[in-house]
């Protein structure tokens, strides 16, 4: 594609439940990112994959959430037992290789709303 | 631990006007990249401009400069004759280049008056 795809724009869920976030970086694209922007915040860094790599989870809140990229392309971010605070806009980026030099293309972001 | 801030929750400007946007960030490190993004209510984040810690030259990229200040800490965005496209919230971002996250201030809601 042109650009970062991310799917759904848009997901409700009720507490408790799990949900799975989708990304489709650009094809190619090395470095993969993930980052969590609550309302009226900054994004927050979550996780980083280089190809099928997890290279840094560090950003990740709890053990409720969890990221993979099983063939270096596609990655998924999985939430389980959702909670509140966890209501944020979740976006993903990548990258041609490592971002050195190099530029981050964003995807728009999932909205994730928990009740 | 690196820390971005941006003061400004809010600004406005006159269509055609120049606008400072502030950003001030803490760090150890000797060598570092600075970013201003800017996000649109579409939420897709699109890099305006960036800095490399080592140039003293200021970025500029046709109507957005910065003004960086190293000793200070200090990387303000400049936009010169401002368009009704350029309303949208701008973070002011910060990457070691010994880690590969972008670390984003809180953002600025920049307005722009007909």
């Amino acid at each position: 594609g042109a650009g970062v795809s991310q799917s759904p724009r848009y997901k409700v869920a009720k507490r408790g439940q799990d949900v799975a976030l989708r990304c489709d970086p650009i094809s190619g694209h090395v470095s993969l990112f993930w980052y969590q922007q609550a309302l009226g915040q900054g994004p927050e860094f979550l996780t980083y994959f280089q190809n099928e790599a997890q290279l840094d989870k560090s950003g990740l809140p709890s053990d409720r959430f969890f990221a993979e990229r099983p063939e270096g392309s596609v990655s998924t971010l999985k939430i389980q037992r959702t909670q509140q605070e966890d209501s944020a806009v979740y976006l993903c980026a990548s990258s041609w290789d490592r971002p050195t030099n190099e530029k981050l293309f964003f995807g728009s972001g999932t909205q994730l709303s928990v009740l | 631990a690196q820390t971005v801030t941006q003061s400004q929750p809010e600004m406005s400007v006159q269509e055609a006007e120049t606008v400072t946007l502030s950003c001030t960030y803490d760090t150890s490190e000797s060598d570092y990249y600075l970013f201003w993004y800017k996000q649109p209510p579409s939420r897709q984040m699109i890099l305006v401009i960036r800095q490399e810690a080592y140039k003293q030259q200021n970025a500029t990229e046709n109507r957005f400069s910065v003004n960086f200040q190293k000793a200070a800490k200090s990387f303000s965005l400049k936009i010169s004759d401002s368009q009704l496209g350029d309303a949208a919230m701008y973070f002011c971002a910060y990457r070691s280049p010994r880690d590969d996250k972008i670390i984003f201030g809180k953002g600025t809601r920049l307005h722009i008056l007909p």
